[in-house]
């Protein structure tokens, strides 16, 4: 199985901050990577797939970038809406694995 | 409205068995790949099972043997059926659809579609 380690597993910032959050993947998954927002309580929300493509809706101030095992979801000028947390997921091959999670926190 | 509904969570015995349902609308049910994710209390997101649209599945060694994934597109449902069921099995389970992502000849596997969660709770 493919083991996905996001760092780090909390974050404190402030509103207009820009964040980076980094995802690595046990093994090359070229660019079958992608980034979802969840707050609490709620289902997942889509945010980037294929490690840099915009999911339709998605505000512009996310990004995605990255291939292989190294990956990064920038967010940059956080909005009191962004403080969420934020999970990496592969899709590579299955089981479908998901990083530990991101809680970005308010400062 | 693309939407995703699950029901048939609830509480039951370790060892117990519960049947998960998923009602989709708004988009056709038929040409998706379909997931079942897990996330147990105040923990990260687990994938618990895939079927694709031929109706190939797919489990992680955790429930491989003990879940079983099912659709009935006549019905736009998507199922799953959990016997044996463990305390860590305990989770809101989200049925979730694959955007199949495709571009260039290559495509790409994500979860753009979420139901709202049913919980499931295995306590004596």
């Amino acid at each position: 199985d493919i083991q996905m380690t996001q760092s780090p597993s909390s974050l404190s910032a402030s509103v207009g901050d820009r964040v980076t959050i980094t995802c690595r993947a046990s093994q090359s998954i070229s660019s079958y990577l992608n980034w979802y927002q969840q707050k609490p309580g709620k289902a997942p929300k889509l945010l980037i797939y294929a490690a840099s493509s915009l999911q339709s809706g998605v505000p512009s101030r996310f990004r995605g970038s990255g291939s292989g095992t190294d990956f990064t979801l920038t967010i940059s000028s956080l909005q009191p809406e962004d403080f969420a947390t934020y999970y990496c997921q592969q899709s590579y091959s299955t089981p479908r694995t998901f990083g530990q999670g991101t809680k970005l926190e308010i400062k | 409205e693309v939407q995703l509904v699950e029901s048939g969570g609830g509480l039951v015995q370790p060892g117990g068995s519960l049947r998960l349902s998923c009602a989709a609308s708004g988009f056709t049910f038929s040409s998706y790949d379909m997931h079942w994710v897990r996330q147990a209390t105040g923990k990260g997101l687990e994938w618990v099972s895939a079927i694709g649209t031929a109706g190939d599945t797919y489990y992680p060694g955790s429930v491989k043997g003990r879940f079983t994934i099912s659709r009935e597109n006549a019905k736009n449902s998507l199922y799953l059926q959990m016997n044996s069921l463990r305390a860590g099995d305990t989770a809101v389970y989200y049925c979730a659809r694959d955007g199949g992502y495709c571009s260039g000849g290559s495509c790409w596997g994500a979860f753009d579609i979420w139901g709202q969660g049913t919980r499931v709770t295995v306590s004596s």
